[in-house]
């Protein structure tokens, strides 16, 4: 597709259980973002990927929190043993190559929902 | 203190109004983005700017690297144009941090 594309676009599940979020960046970015937006907040940085490479983890708020990216393309976002505080809308965002002043292309997001 | 703060944090206008949103950093920034978040949540990147002015149709982006500011300039606004709008800037490699939004309600 054009754009980026995230899914699921909605999750339930269980506090205590693992979720797996996915991103799709717009084919030859090289740069992919993860931001969350909790109910009422802004928004707030996670983690960001060069390629496959994550030199910035420094947004990640524990470590039941985990992403991959491979090939240089699809992104996960993994969360384990989900807490009811982790209920957010979880946005992935690519740009071309990650330099400043490249402008970052969202995608529409998964709401997450911690029962 | 938050690095990024917007003002106001909700704006009402009638159609038509000449609408302002403002944007003040702290910190040494490299780019600044403004953002437009419709009620479905969805987000668009509307401008990005290091300098000066930059118009997109009825917007208009201005920053002022010394005095650490940026302004969203809305012309002949529309109810079309309600949504929340997201000041971030970027610090390096492109991480952004992002302000608390204008929630922005253009009534016909």
């Amino acid at each position: 597709g054009a754009g980026v594309s995230q899914s699921p676009s909605n999750k339930v599940t269980e506090k205590g259980k693992d979720v797996e979020l996915r991103c799709d960046p717009i084919s030859g970015h090289t740069a992919l973002y993860w931001y969350r937006q909790s109910l009422g907040q802004g928004l707030e940085f996670l983690i960001y990927f060069q390629g496959n490479s994550a030199p910035d983890k420094s947004g990640l708020p524990s470590d039941r929190f985990s992403a991959e990216r491979t090939g240089g393309s699809v992104s996960t976002l993994t969360i384990q043993r989900t807490q009811q505080e982790d209920s957010a809308v979880y946005l992935c965002a690519s740009s071309l190559t990650g330099w400043s002043n490249q402008p970052q292309h969202f995608g529409d997001g998964t709401r997450l929902s911690i029962l | 203190k938050n690095e990024v703060e917007q003002s106001p944090q909700n704006l009402t206008a009638q159609e038509g109004e000449f609408i302002t949103i403002n944007c003040s950093y702290s910190v040494g920034i490299s780019a600044l983005h403004w953002l437009q978040q419709h009620p479905g949540g969805g987000i668009v990147s509307l401008f990005m700017l290091s300098s000066g002015k930059k118009k997109h149709g009825r917007l208009i982006a201005t920053i002022n690297i010394q005095e650490k500011h940026s302004s969203l300039h809305i012309t002949a606004s529309h109810p079309r144009d309600s949504a929340v709008y997201i000041c971030a800037v970027e610090r390096r490699a492109d991480k952004l941090i992002f302000g608390t939004g204008t929630r922005l309600q253009v009534f016909p």
